[in-house]
């Protein structure tokens, strides 16, 4: 158990549909990391947030925004959904936001868009 | 053209046999990490090589990364089913710790 926790942990849904993932880092962890793992792309990167604040941006599409709340929460959200955006996604936290230190991965949340 | 090419791909050998997987690149990194996904389950960290030319060791598992610091190598003696997963190796290329991944090799050892 890495203390990263997701929910929900599967999602299936509509082509045009929005969703909603959460993730709740590791105790004390401030940096919040969310990837994408789909058969054709692997794992990507999508964006980051340390303290409540947005740090980098990756490979994230205009259909997808997250934020940081206080509570140090994340929750990533999709919308216009494609079928294409079925994947795997995973939010990883960590205590430092460089230097690649260890990043915690949290289980995933499935999505399946029909 | 990939950032970081893993090989092989797929892998199935038989409890006991040893292997090597690689992860390489044109490009020269400060660091690289090594992970483990298992299914249903997020990537765990095995290692992290800084220096050119390191050996790490991880009880069967043995990490090198090459003098040119662009490749590296996951050995594996004595396989196990226990060690069937998805290898994925990983860079920071930004130094914000946004992680790169590799292609991933899936390791399959049958009992």
């Amino acid at each position: 158990d890495s203390g990263v926790t997701q929910t929900p942990k599967h999602l299936i849904t509509a082509t045009g549909q929005r969703v909603t993932l959460r993730c709740s880092p590791r105790s004390g962890d401030l940096s919040v990391y969310w990837y994408q793992q789909s058969l054709d792309q692997g794992l990507q990167f999508l964006i980051q947030y340390y303290n409540g604040e947005e740090r980098a941006k990756g490979n994230i599409l205009e259909r997808f925004s997250a934020q940081q709340f206080p509570d140090l929460h994340s929750e990533l959200n999709l919308s216009s959904l494609e079928l294409g955006d079925s994947a795997l996604y995973f939010c990883a936290s960590s205590v430092e936001p460089s230097g690649m230190g260890e990043q915690y991965f949290g289980p995933g949340t499935r999505l399946t868009v029909t | 053209t990939q950032l970081l090419e893993q090989s092989p791909q797929f892998l199935s050998i038989q409890e006991g046999e040893n292997l090597t997987v690689y992860c390489n690149s044109s490009s020269v990194f400060s660091s690289l990490q090594w992970y483990r996904q298992e299914p249903g389950e997020g990537p765990v960290l095995l290692v992290t090589v800084v220096t050119g030319g390191e050996v790490k060791k991880l009880k069967r598992l043995t990490f090198q990364f090459g003098d040119a610091r662009k490749d590296s190598s996951l050995h594996i003696t004595a396989a196990q089913p226990g060690d069937t997963g998805l290898y994925l190796c990983a860079v920071d290329q930004t130094g914000a710790n946004n992680l790169f991944f590799g292609t991933g090799t899936r390791l399959t050892v049958i009992p």
